[in-house]
């Protein structure tokens, strides 16, 4: 089945720096790629997420840039905040015959932005 | 606005336990899914159901059932709870169909004694 392996598991970065987070997946069928942010105690939510067709997505200060031929995908935060301190997630979605999808998500980034 | 809820915040249960969960969304999504989140594991598909009554298994089933009779509510069932079924349980919900979003609920922290 779909693996997603998610690099740095933790990460540190001075307030205003950049931060940079790699994934990988393992199946090819696989078109949809989002990242997810949670705050401690609370629910993941969606902050970017990536299609096959397109190489690069940005939103304000995150951008999600794919490369299907290699099969990784990785988040760009650029003049990080305090706020932004979370556990990041990225995942994957295969899609099967019956037409439904799911989503196999990474292990999770601890990222924490120092003042 | 979306909105996925899950019966618990916390819950704590005894060994040997039939457990439930429950899942309730209010948006007419097709999809509906079970994750379990450890520290270090990132988020774990136990079960999903992409319609009324239909179900698939995930990475991690094992020890878990799941009920969708009906389509805005999905069970999780723990038929014996183990001490290693401790963990945060995630619900989540999806419209259907290609390249879909999913909504979280706020997750209920199971532990089991």
């Amino acid at each position: 089945g779909e693996n997603v392996e998610q690099h740095p598991s933790t990460l540190s970065v001075q307030e205003g720096d950049s931060a940079v987070i790699k994934c990988t997946y393992s199946d090819s069928a696989s078109n949809y790629f989002p990242w997810y942010k949670q705050e401690l105690g609370k629910r993941p939510q969606l902050i970017i997420d990536i299609r096959s067709n397109v190489g690069e997505k940005k939103d304000q200060r995150i951008a999600v840039t794919l490369n299907k031929t290699a099969k990784h995908f990785s988040l760009h935060i650029t003049e990080t905040q305090p706020e932004d301190s979370a556990v990041y997630f990225c995942a994957a979605s295969p899609m099967f015959s019956g037409g439904y999808n799911k989503l196999i998500f990474g292990a999770g980034t601890r990222l924490a932005v120092h003042p | 606005d979306v909105k996925v809820t899950q019966s618990s915040r916390y819950l704590v249960k005894r060994t040997g336990e039939k457990v439930f969960l429950e899942c309730v969304q209010d948006m007419d999504h097709e999809n509906m899914f079970w994750y379990r989140q450890d520290p270090g594991l990132g988020l774990r598909l136990i079960y999903f159901s992409y319609d009324v009554k239909m179900k698939e298994k995930g990475d991690i089933p094992e020890g878990y059932s799941v009920s969708r009779e009906k389509k805005e509510r999905f069970s999780l069932i723990l038929e014996s709870a183990s001490t290693n079924q401790t963990s945060m349980y995630l619900c989540a919900s999806g419209p259907g169909g290609a390249n879909t979003e999913a909504f979280f609920g706020q997750g209920t922290r199971l532990t089991v004694v």
